[in-house]
């Protein structure tokens, strides 16, 4: 079956650093990879999207690797800050074609 | 403002009193969808829609119907509720499907409790 993990212990960071979140995926060929933010009681809010044919993508202080040989997205915050703290969730299309699959998501804590 | 709407933000109902939450998009997206998420298990995704009149099952369609007669509404009726649907609600849209050119926009959630 499909499955997509996200690292379910909580990242504590302290401001300033860089967090690091991994999503890992099974049975799933995918020509892209999403991540979503997603704050207590609030629907996800796109973020990035990177393609297969990307080894990374930057936004800002975000910036996403995609490995597909290892099945694998980074997600990495730089210069962290308090307000990053969230969830944050990757995801991909599954075999249907028509349905974004989510992983539970990481979440993350950013402390002054 | 493109939004994604839905109501009630916030529902309890008791078992087999059938409930309807709509969900309305402003941005002319062909493709909605309906999540659930619960602790433990994520988001997972209950019925989509490629366009008007097109529906299809998600992963967790069991006790849910849906419906899409205009491009911008997608409501989500449950016929007789039960315990086991008390869970966040998540209304979606995007421009075409999921083929990445394009973003999936959620709505605000809805919290459902069933008693």
């Amino acid at each position: 079956s499909q499955k997509i993990e996200q690292n379910s212990e909580a990242l504590n960071i302290q401001e300033g650093k860089t967090a690091t979140l991994t999503c890992n995926y099974t049975n799933y060929s995918p020509a892209y990879l999403q991540w979503y933010r997603q704050d207590p009681g609030r629907g996800p809010v796109f973020l990035l999207l990177i393609r297969e044919n990307e080894k990374e993508k930057r936004k800002e202080r975000l910036k996403v690797t995609f490995d597909t040989t290892l099945k694998q997205s980074l997600f990495h915050i730089t210069a962290s800050q308090p307000a990053d703290s969230a969830t944050y969730l990757c995801a991909l299309v599954g075999n249907s074609g028509y349905a974004l699959n989510f992983g539970k998501g990481t979440s993350l804590l950013v402390t002054p | 403002e493109a939004q994604v709407t839905q109501n009630p933000r916030y529902l309890i109902t008791v078992t087999g009193k059938k409930l309807t939450v709509t969900c309305s998009q402003n941005m002319n997206h062909e493709y909605m969808s309906w999540y659930r998420q619960d602790p433990g298990l994520g988001l997972r995704q209950i019925y989509y829609s490629m366009n008007v009149e097109v529906t299809d099952k998600g992963d967790v369609p069991e006790g849910y119907k849906v419906s899409r007669k205009e491009k911008r509404n997608f409501p989500l009726i449950l016929e007789s509720p039960s315990p086991n649907q008390t869970s966040l609600y998540f209304c979606a849209s995007s421009l075409w499907g999921t083929s990445g050119k394009d973003t999936q926009y959620f709505g605000p959630g809805t919290r459902l409790t069933v008693l």
